[in-house]
Parts: structure tokens; sequence; C-alpha cells
């Protein structure tokens, strides 16, 4: 059964503080993805990532950094947290070659 | 980029009554297009996809249809349960979740009235 899990459920985090998330799945995917979920917006990629080391920018990524050190884990970077970046951040994961994502539980972060 | 819009935004249907959402999207490159549920509290789950060389997909009470030409996609359940509130999630994608990510539409929020 695949598994994706995010460091946190809920974040509270100041205006101009540095945050990092954390998402670490364990099927040995080689795709990894960011997503922020907000309400009647859906969710909108903001970065992702097919191997280590290496990064795409998906539709929304100001504001975002990402890191792929390791094959199993992607961490999403607010180099300077803003209030418009309260939200539910989802994490993914699939095969090379596959389209199935699998989803984290999601992270709740607010900035105050 | 690719635009996927879904419609409607809320809808409300009798238990045991079918129910539809709607999809269209804007890049005709754009070839894989999975259905997500997500439950209060809960992460979005796959529950039906469709790649662009098939019309339609059934499983079990839902179905996905696809009309290449005109750019849109749609969920069908049919006979409505309880457990099938949530809201549901489009998306369309040029080659799957490998190298491009998928774009999503707003979501629906279906209600099931008992």
């Amino acid at each position: 059964d695949v598994k994706v899990t995010q460091s946190s459920r809920y974040l509270v985090k100041r205006t101009g503080e540095k945050v990092f998330l954390e998402c670490v799945q364990d099927m040995d995917h080689e795709n990894m993805f960011w997503y922020r979920q907000d309400p009647g917006l859906g969710l909108r990629l903001i970065y992702f990532s097919y191997d280590v080391k290496m990064k795409e920018k998906g539709d929304i990524p100001e504001g975002y950094s990402v890191s792929r050190e390791k094959k199993e884990r992607f961490s999403l970077i607010l180099e300077s947290a803003s209030t418009n970046q309260t939200s539910m951040y989802l994490c993914a994961s699939s095969l090379a070659g596959a389209d199935t994502q699998y989803f984290g539980p999601g992270t709740r972060l607010t900035v105050l | 980029g690719e635009n996927v819009e879904q419609h409607p935004s809320t809808l409300s249907v009798q238990e045991g009554d079918s129910a539809v959402i709607k999809c269209t999207y804007s890049d005709s490159a754009s070839n894989y297009f999975p259905w997500y549920k997500q439950e209060l509290g809960k992460r979005p789950q796959l529950i039906i996809d469709i790649r662009s060389n098939v019309g339609e997909k059934k499983d079990q009470r839902i179905a996905v249809t696809l009309n290449k030409t005109a750019k849109h996609f749609s969920l069908h359940i049919t006979e409505t349960q309880p457990e099938d509130s949530a809201v549901y999630f489009c998306a369309a994608s040029k080659s799957g979740g490998g190298a491009d990510g998928l774009t999503f539409g707003k979501g629906t929020h279906l209600i099931i009235q008992p």
C-alpha cells in the first residue's frame, strides 16, 4: 500500500519566517509534487520533481522553492512566509511513466 | 498552459438518483484525465481515470466519458449513496503525472439528500 506522509498536519508561523514542509513516500516513486489547495480554487501545482536533485516549476512557483536530496523526500520551502501563503499544502507522488498520483494527508499552514 | 473548467460547483441529488459532473480543458495535447474524490478532512483519492485513446470507462457505479473533439469529459455516478457525498475534482495532464503534473478543476461539492 502506497504511503505518503507529511511532517505536520497543522502549522502556525509568523510573517517573514522561513518555513519547511516535508513529504516522504515509501514506494520508491520517482515523481513527487507539491500542490496548494484553497477553497473555490481547487488544487494548484507549485513545483514537482522527477528525480533526485531535479525540480520543475508548476503553475504558481512564486514565493516557494523545493529541495529533493533523497528519492523518498521532497521539501517545500517558504523563504519568507506571507499571509497569502496561508493554505492547505498537499504532497503527491507517482512512479516514473505511471499516471496515478498518491496524495499525502496535507499540511494546513496558517501564516499570521 | 492548461486550463480546466469544472461545473457545477455544487450539486445536490436525491439518494438513488444519478449525478453528472462536467469538465472542459483547453490544451489539445492533454491526454490523461483523472477524477479524484476528497471527503471532508481527508486526502484526495483517485476514483477513475481515462486516457485520450478511450471514449468511455466504467467501474461499477461510476463512469467517465471523454470527447476529445469538444475537449470535455464527464463523471457519471449512478444510484448515488450517502457515502458518495464529497468534493470531486477533475484534472488533466499532457503525459500523466510524470512529466507535467496535473491541472485541476475547482471542484464540485456533491451532496446526497436522503
